[in-house]
């Protein structure tokens, strides 16, 4: 299964609200995780099942979609929030990766 | 709490062998499927290869396949990745990755990486 992002890359500001779009190749029902990964930290769950948010995780942060085509939102965007973030689907192996989008400073 | 750490990496002439290992503490070892996620330099996330619990079921990507093996030891709570005919295109940071899992599952704790490259 193929899942494409886009943006690839954005630029925002602080507050600024932004969001991701994440298309999956066929239908993934609602098995979509997203993760954010800050260059040279161990990556990071944000969202799991297409919109739970996973505990400890900012309420900034919600995850919407099913079948093929999801988004994730951050509502006003933090200092800590620039990073790369990226969609998985976890529906059947092999378990694929969207390319990326990176969210940078304006 | 739950860490991952990961050893292992390092450079390797093409062809060559590397075997990564990832001790894990904080948590129930043998209850848990693992993972290999790495990701080249400039490039996004890829996933590897996953590993049950009781080391019974194995999942590998078509890149690695047949070249690349996951193993466990838990009553050492430690992963293996034993990477043979490397090539230059297996360059990249190597994370372990636990998976949660219930109704859907996730990686929910992940290593700092391990660096692998692979140059004559």
């Amino acid at each position: 299964i193929q899942m494409t992002q886009s943006p690839s890359s954005l630029s925002a500001s602080v507050g600024d609200r932004v969001t991701i779009t994440c298309r999956a190749s066929q239908s993934i029902s609602t098995y979509l995780n997203w993760y954010q990964h800050r260059p040279g930290k161990a990556p990071k769950v944000l969202i799991y099942a297409a919109s739970s948010l996973r505990s400890g995780v900012p309420s900034r942060f919600s995850g919407s979609g099913s079948g093929t085509d999801f988004t994730l939102t951050i509502s006003s965007l933090q200092p800590e929030d620039f990073a790369t973030y990226y969609c998985q689907q976890s529906y059947i192996a092999p378990w694929t990766f969207g390319q990326g989008t990176q969210v940078e400073i304006k | 709490e739950v860490q991952l750490l990961e050893s292992g990496g390092g450079l390797v002439q093409p062809g060559g062998s590397l075997r990564l290992s990832c001790a894990a503490t904080g948590f129930t070892f043998s209850s848990s499927a693992m993972s290999w996620v790495r990701q080249a330099p400039g490039k996004g996330l890829e996933w590897v290869s996953t590993i049950g619990g009781s080391g019974a079921s194995t999942y590998y990507a078509d890149s690695v396949k047949g070249r690349f093996t996951i193993s466990r030891d838990n009553s050492k709570n430690t992963l293996f990745l034993q990477m043979n005919s490397l090539r230059v295109e297996d360059t990249a940071v190597y994370y372990c990755a636990k998976a949660f899992s219930s109704s859907h599952w996730f990686w929910d704790y992940w290593g700092q990486g391990t660096l692998v490259t692979v140059s004559s």
